[in-house]
């Protein structure tokens, strides 16, 4: 049973322009979200992360949004740059969860030029 | 710069060998992990640990064993590799207690069974 999910498995923006990738979960009882990044042959590395008490967190050129009542979180790149290009995970965790968390399958983002 | 080393960056074994994946930190975390990445599924939790010789099943444990027996090495053992457990394998550290901390993942294992 997937509980995060990334319907869109990849996703072709142009650069400068505003790439956005989706994240819906199941499990109510999360309330930290994070978003990494992954290059080929790399570990992901961490972007940016946003707890459930706030529905907006900037950072940059990547802004999270949190609609828990959706149990959707979307992550904005403004404006999108050729380094981008890498597969996003979004994850989640519950507080009491041991700070295991779950991710999703993942998005291949391609910024062209 | 903090790190998470994992030893092979790339493994081929055959069907039926016995399987060591090893993974060092060096920032004192408490909590360590093994996940698998596979296309078209992300990151799956095989095995996690808070401790030294504590250790804790994920989502897909099965077919894998893992030894903490000190803070900062966290192996995952495959006892009898089969095809099925190809894959890139990715180790991962954090801070413990009771907060939510990102983590600090290793470069991969992408591990070959033939």
């Amino acid at each position: 049973d997937q509980q995060v999910k990334q319907n869109s498995p990849s996703l072709s923006v142009q650069e400068g322009r505003i790439s956005i990738l989706n994240c819906d979960y199941t499990n109510s009882m999360f309330d930290y979200f994070l978003w990494y990044k992954k290059y080929p042959a790399e570990g992901p590395t961490f972007l940016i992360s946003i707890s459930s008490i706030k529905d907006k967190n900037e950072d940059g050129r990547f802004t999270v949004f949190l609609n828990k009542s959706a149990k959707h979180l979307s992550l904005h790149i403004v404006p999108s740059q050729p380094g981008d290009s890498a597969v996003y995970f979004c994850a989640a965790s519950a507080t009491g969860g041991g700070n295991k968390l779950t991710f999703g399958t993942g998005t291949q983002l391609k910024v062209e030029l | 710069d903090v790190k998470v080393t994992q030893s092979s960056r790339y493994l081929v074994k055959r069907t039926g060998e016995k399987v060591f994946l090893e993974c060092v930190q060096d920032m004192d975390h408490e909590n360590m992990f093994w996940y698998r990445q596979d296309p078209g599924l992300g990151l799956r939790l095989i095995y996690f640990s808070y401790d030294v010789k504590m250790k804790e099943k994920g989502d897909i444990p099965e077919g894998y064993s893992v030894s903490r027996e000190k803070k900062e090495r966290f192996s995952l053992i495959l006892e009898s590799a089969s095809t099925n457990q190809t894959s890139m394998y990715l180790c991962a550290s954090s801070l413990g207690g009771q907060g939510t901390y990102g983590y600090t993942f290793g470069s991969g294992t992408r591990l070959t069974v033939v």
